[in-house]
């Protein structure tokens, strides 16, 4: 598959347990973050989303936690499966009516059976 | 399968030269989002096309050009190529602009040599 990046941070976990992805954004002026998956040879794909106003969010095993006062995004996934092994990454953007989002290097999640 | 289509899957070409990459996006969708990503600089946003028009740009250069076409179709066109261009090339589209889920197609390797 294709690689989508050299020297990642990676986080190994056993199927089962609960995972937790970090990301430290830089824009104090951003007001929404969108997590994003790419599994090898595709393209990304959306997980989840979290406006400014709020500071977590959950999904189908996912939850967005946001800390806006240390520019800090994290996402949980519940119960990891070898399927979620992928590279993870966060975007940021000061939506203002645009979309001109900036892009985390990711993390590559690796879930062992 | 995301819905959006992208051709070519691959392409190699020389420096100095010219290409054109296509994007068509899931039915009814009429915004279509550019992308590059690189092991170097990762994913980064280029431009933005609603219903037609140009909605946002990002970190595209001038070599670069985009347009969406009636039928909703878009084209990337990178002209003047050079060895840093080779990358990744994604396109996504949403249903409407601002901060829509995007649906991201498979890419289109560029290679230039």
């Amino acid at each position: 598959g294709e690689s989508v990046g050299l020297h990642l941070p990676t986080l190994s976990v056993q199927e089962g347990d609960n995972s937790i992805i970090n990301c430290a954004y830089s824009n104090s002026a951003s007001d929404y973050f969108i997590w994003y998956k790419q599994e090898s040879g595709k393209g990304p794909q959306f997980i989840i989303d979290i406006r400014s106003n709020m500071d977590k969010r959950q999904g189908q095993r996912v939850t967005v936690l946001l800390n806006k006062t240390v520019k800090h995004l994290s996402l949980q996934i519940a119960a990891t499966q070898p399927g979620d092994s992928a590279v993870y990454f966060c975007a940021e953007n000061v939506s203002g009516g645009s979309y001109i989002p900036t892009f985390g290097r990711g993390t590559s999640l690796i879930v062992h059976p | 399968d995301s819905g959006v289509t992208q051709t070519p899957k691959h392409l190699i070409t020389a420096t100095g030269q010219r290409v054109t990459l296509r994007c068509s996006p899931r039915s009814g969708d009429l915004s279509v989002y550019w992308y590059q990503q690189s092991l170097d600089q990762g994913l980064q946003f280029l431009i933005q096309y609603y219903n037609g028009e140009e909605r946002a740009k990002g970190n595209i250069l001038e070599r670069f050009s985009a347009q969406q076409f009636p039928d909703l179709h878009s084209e990337l066109n990178l002209s003047s190529l050079e060895l840093g261009d080779s990358a990744l090339y994604f396109c996504a589209s949403s249903p409407r602009t601002g901060l829509d889920e995007q649906f991201f197609g498979p890419g289109t390797r560029l290679t230039v040599l």
